[in-house]
């Protein structure tokens, strides 16, 4: 079974601060996604990565940086919390197909406060 | 923005009804993946949809890939209390996935 772990399930921050979200994968997937839920708006890609080093960005990159250094961690860093970046934050990753990426494989979620 | 419609945006089940959701887009997909997320966990694949129209069952669940490659649904037969969660649909074109905002299935009490 694929798993993907996030570092938090819960996370409260204070305005201003620097927040790390930290993901592992742990099946060698090349593929490793960020995305935000908000009630009625679904998953927005933040970022995403292909390879070690690699990184593209999303829908909604502004206010995010990523790091990817090692191919089973992912990182998410907001640079500057905003009381605007209150979310659910999941991780995911996967292979590549023979259609390129589709089946996605999702953490159990950080859910960040910024107060 | 949101590219997918996902349809409906919630809806009451009692236990033993069939359901029924989809998805619709002005744009074609090449892959239609149906996900299900439960309370404070992430969204986990329930079926993936790789022809357009395929027809693919798992379970009590049977999803179809629409003949114009812009629509999908979703029908769970004989519904149970753990079906309750949020299921999304997602579309895959280029390098990534689009996902509609979710529907909620509730139970009637």
């Amino acid at each position: 079974d694929v798993k993907v772990t996030q570092s938090s399930r819960y996370l409260v921050k204070r305005t201003g601060e620097k927040v790390f979200l930290e993901c592992v994968q742990d099946m060698d997937h090349e593929n490793m996604f960020w995305y935000r839920q908000d009630p009625g708006l679904g998953l927005r890609l933040i970022y995403f990565s292909y390879d070690v080093k690699m990184k593209e960005k999303g829908d909604i990159p502004e206010g995010y940086s990523v790091s990817r250094e090692k191919k089973e961690r992912f990182s998410l860093i907001l640079e500057s919390a905003s009381t605007n970046q209150t979310s659910m934050y999941l991780c995911a990753s996967s292979l590549w197909g023979s259609g390129g990426i589709y089946e996605q494989y999702f953490g159990p979620g950080t859910r960040l406060t910024v107060t | 923005g949101q590219q997918l419609n996902q349809s409906p945006q919630s809806m009451f089940i009692q236990e033993g009804e069939d359901v029924s959701m989809n998805c619709t887009s002005s744009s074609i997909f090449n892959t239609w993946l149906w996900y299900k997320q439960d309370p404070g966990e992430g969204p986990v694949l329930l079926i993936a949809l790789y022809k357009a129209g395929e027809l693919t069952s798992n379970g009590r669940l049977t999803a179809q890939f629409g003949i114009t490659r812009k629509d999908s649904f979703l029908n769970i037969s004989a519904s149970i209390p753990s079906d309750v969660g949020i299921y999304f649909c997602a579309g895959h074109r280029g390098n990534k996935l689009v996902f509609g905002a979710g529907t909620i299935l509730r139970v009637k009490s």
